[in-house]
């Protein structure tokens, strides 16, 4: 698959439980972003990955929010304790560092119950 | 750090009608700048980005976007709009020749009218 592919695409949970989502970005492709898509809030960033560099957290919005990329590819976001405020669209998308064109996953949709 | 705003939530118009969707950026420094669209049940994608050059930059189904320094402005626009036109768009912006993020906007829910 040449796209950036997320899984799972649903993820139905219950309050107070861990949950992972997984990103897997287009092969090559340097930086990896992840983002919340909820309504009336529009596309809020959470977390970006730059090469070998510290990533910038600067998004997330709890400690309860984490994420890693191992190897320079592969990134999981994983949202421990999870509460009902957090249910929303989550999407991964990722460039190469001589493009300004992002591109976007088909998005993890999270409900907590 | 740089933000963006999206002034208007939603935006009904009559097909065939000419569009404007406003977009405002904050950035003290210069800026990359984009809007990306999301149609009903897809993903977002790319539909223009001005990175320098031309202050006018378009796509290729007729949108127009303007980049205006002095106002911190990238508006987009469509002389006449399609039904098929009917999506959310969201403008971004990134610090140019930097590794900084994209930070976007809270997005515009384009409605087109019969």
């Amino acid at each position: 698959g040449a796209g950036v592919s997320q899984s799972p695409s649903n993820k139905v949970t219950e309050k107070g439980k861990d949950v992972e989502l997984r990103c897997d970005p287009i092969s090559g492709h340097t930086a990896l972003y992840w983002y919340r898509q909820s309504l009336g809030q529009g596309l809020e960033f959470l977390i970006y990955f730059q090469g070998n560099s510290a990533p910038d957290k600067s998004g997330l919005p709890s400690d309860r929010f984490s994420a890693e990329r191992t190897g320079g590819s592969v990134s999981t976001l994983t949202i421990q304790r999870t509460q009902q405020e957090d249910s929303a669209v989550y999407l991964c998308a990722s460039k190469d560092r001589n493009n300004e064109k992002l591109f976007f996953g088909s998005g993890t949709q999270l409900s907590v119950l | 750090a740089q933000s963006v705003t999206q002034l208007d939530s939603q935006v009904p118009v009559f097909e065939e009608a000419p569009v404007e969707l406003r977009c405002n950026y904050s950035s003290s420094v210069s800026v990359y700048l984009f809007w990306y669209v999301q149609y009903p049940n897809q993903g977002l994608q790319l539909l223009l980005k001005y990175l320098s050059g031309s202050t006018l930059v378009e796509s290729i189904n007729g949108f127009e976007a303007e980049f205006n320094k002095s106002q911190t402005s990238f508006h987009l626009r469509k002389p006449s709009v399609h039904i098929s036109d009917t999506a959310e768009y969201f403008c971004a912006a990134s610090v140019k020749n930097s590794d900084d993020k994209i930070i976007f906007g809270k997005g515009t829910r384009l409605h087109i009218l019969p």
